[in-house]
This record gives C-alpha cells, sequence and structure tokens, in this order.
C-alpha cells in the first residue's frame, strides 16, 4: 500500500523564521515520484516541486529547498525566512510507477506565518 | 491563457438533490480527476479519465458520478446517495497518462465548495 504522512497539522511561525514541514511516505514501487503543493487561500493547488526515487539530490529553488532522503523515506520542505506570502497549507504527494499519474496525498500542514 | 476552470465556486444543496460540478481544461491535457478535500483528511481521489469515453473510479467513487465525452471537459456529479456531500472538490489535469515514462504533475483548478443544507 502507498501512503504519506504529515505529522504536523499546524505550524505558526513568526516572519524570517526557518520552518521545515516534513513528509513521510511508504510505497513498495521501486520507481516512485513525490511532489509538494501548495495550498493557498483561494483554493488552487499550485505545483512546487517534483522528485523521482533514483534521484537523491537536494534541491534549492529561491527561499525553498528540499531534503529527500530514501534510506528514512522523508522528503522534507524548508523554507528560510519565512515571509507571509508563505502563509498556506502545504501537500506532500506520492505517484508509483504505475499506468496512472493518480497521486496520494498527505493530509496537509497549514502553515501560518506572523508579521 | 491556459488552465483548468471549475464552476461554480461556491454551491448549495438541499438533501436528495443531484448537483453537477463543472471541470473544463484548455490546456491539452489528456488525463482528468476529481478530488475530494475534507479538513483533516487532505485530498481523496474521486475518479479519474485517461481518455474520452473511459474514466476509472477512485478510493471514493461511491455517490459520485463523471462523464468524458470531450478531451477538455470532465463534469462530476454528486447524487443524493453521497451520504456526506459537504466539501471542496478539486478539479485537475495532467498532460500524459502516467507509466514510468511520464512524470507529469497535475494542474488544479480553484476548486468548488459544496454545502448540502
Amino acid at each position: 500500500a502507498q501512503k504519506v504522512t504529515q505529522a504536523q497539522t499546524e505550524i505558526s511561525v513568526v516572519e524570517k523564521e526557518d520552518v521545515t514541514l516534513d513528509c513521510v511516505y511508504e510505497t513498495r514501487d521501486t520507481t516512485y515520484y513525490l511532489f509538494w503543493y501548495k495550498q493557498p487561500p483561494s483554493g488552487e493547488l499550485v505545483f512546487l516541486i517534483r522528485r523521482n526515487s533514483f534521484d537523491e539530490q537536494n534541491e534549492i529553488s529561491g527561499r525553498y529547498s528540499w531534503n529527500f532522503q530514501k534510506s528514512t523515506s522523508s522528503f522534507n520542505f524548508t523554507i528560510t525566512a519565512s515571509q507571509v506570502v508563505d502563509s498556506a497549507v502545504y501537500f506532500c504527494a506520492l505517484k508509483g510507477g504505475g499506468a496512472t499519474n493518480k497521486l496520494i496525498f498527505g493530509t496537509g500542514t497549514l502553515l501560518a506565518v506572523q508579521p | 491563457d491556459g488552465g483548468i476552470t471549475q464552476s461554480p465556486k461556491y454551491l448549495f444543496r438541499k438533501e436528495g438533490q443531484n448537483v453537477t460540478l463543472s471541470c473544463e481544461q484548455n490546456l491539452n491535457h489528456d488525463a482528468m480527476y476529481w478530488y475530494r478535500q475534507d479538513p483533516g483528511q487532505g485530498l481523496r481521489l474521486i475518479y479519474y479519465s485517461q481518455i474520452v469515453n473511459d474514466f476509472q473510479k477512485g478510493d471514493i467513487a461511491e455517490g459520485y458520478s463523471v462523464s468524458r465525452e470531450k478531451k477538455e471537459s470532465f463534469p462530476l456529479t454528486v447524487t443524493s446517495a453521497q451520504k456526506n456531500p459537504t466539501a471542496f472538490y478539486l478539479c485537475a489535469s495532467s498532460k500524459g497518462t502516467g507509466g514510468l515514462s511520464n512524470t507529469g504533475e497535475l494542474f488544479f483548478g480553484e476548486g468548488s465548495r459544496l454545502t448540502v443544507l
């Protein structure tokens, strides 16, 4: 079975703090893909990053960085110097190597960045 | 601009009524999906379609129906058989239909919030 766990339901930080959102996944597939999406108050999910199971290199994009560790089945997301505009619900998702693009989503983490 | 359009944004329904949520995309994507979002439960897949005139049940298809008569359109009907229909519904599309050679991410609409009175 495939599963994504985001244990942090809500996180509140003050602007300029660094924050890490945790994601742990379960899959028996040897090839799989992991995603992070952002859901602002408008409701639309916005794609942030995709990582495949063969690429464990960490990725940095501006203030965002992702740490993928197969040994611990984790794909954590860090926001450096958080800003109020980062306030949103963040979802981690998993896609197996099957014949569809179906994604299995975690329950999401609500990030509130206070000014 | 290319994207996914969902309508209506807000919808109220009386118990026992069927309602249809619209989803249109102009991205020329092959696959389309419907997800349901409830507080604390993340997104759960209702139905998906990889090609016109074909669709598959997701994890929570009971009480819902869909059609895919056109590539651009994937409407979702919430029937009276759905016992707890109040939720936020998200439609998505992807360029390909999956497989090891296709890792296309999902593109989402802005969602439709359904409330049963």
